[in-house]
């Protein structure tokens, strides 16, 4: 059964400064990995989505890298902003899962004035 | 374009009374999923749609939810009866339907208090 963690499960940053998230997954057998980010009250709003092929995507200030073969993902957030205060989720789809995300618990992050 | 419309947005109930969620998907998506997610937890899937044939329910509670998608477009999920802990957030996403591991686009999210 697909394992996700993220680590660590809240961060709390001045404005600035960048920082990484991590996210690990035990059954590397994967179509891709995607993060995103959830806002209190709100959906899930898809950031990056990485295939098993690629090694890291890039997004305005967001970087996000996978290795596969050790189960692991970070999300890279450069310059931080208060409004990049929220969770951050990654989920992976395994092969054979029929489309299915496994997510990790999240990462709630908060960027200080 | 109109994204993943689910209502109502907050529900509150009291134990053992039934409660209904909609979800209209993306126009021309043909896969809805359902997800459950609880407080301080990332979202687990309940059920998932091909069109109108429900392909993978294996992680629904079927002896007290169960879920429709009649006409392969809008879809309902219920719960009778309601318990404490059936509190928590309730998310349909929906995809095109094509190819496996495409990207799924979420709705806003049904949140659900049980009294």
């Amino acid at each position: 059964k697909q394992e996700v963690t993220q680590i660590p499960a809240a961060l709390s940053v001045p404005e600035g400064e960048n920082l990484v998230l991590n996210c690990s997954f035990t059954d590397s057998a994967i179509y891709n990995l995607q993060w995103f980010r959830q806002d209190p009250g709100k959906g899930l709003t898809s950031l990056l989505l990485i295939q098993s092929s690629q090694r890291e995507q890039t997004s305005g200030r967001l970087n996000a890298s996978l290795d596969k073969s050790s189960g692991r993902s970070t999300l890279y957030i450069a310059a931080s902003q208060p409004g990049d205060s929220a969770t951050y989720l990654c989920a992976v789809r395994v092969i054979g899962g029929g489309n299915k995300l496994t997510f990790g618990t999240g990462t709630q992050l908060k960027v200080e004035l | 374009e109109a994204g993943v419309v689910q209502s109502p947005r907050y529900k509150i109930i009291e134990k053992k009374q039934p409660v209904a969620f909609w979800c209209n998907p993306i126009s021309g998506h043909n896969t809805l999923y359902w997800y459950l997610q609880n407080l301080g937890q990332g979202p687990e899937l309940l059920i998932r749609y091909e069109n109108e044939e429900a392909v993978d329910d294996s992680q629904l509670p079927k002896d007290r939810f169960s879920a429709e998608r009649l006409k392969g477009v809008d879809s309902t999920l219920k719960i009778q009866p309601a318990e404490l802990g059936d509190s928590a957030v309730y998310l349909c996403a929906s995809s095109l339907g094509h190819t496996e591991g495409e990207t799924q686009y979420f709705g806003p999210g049904t949140r659900l208090l049980v009294l």
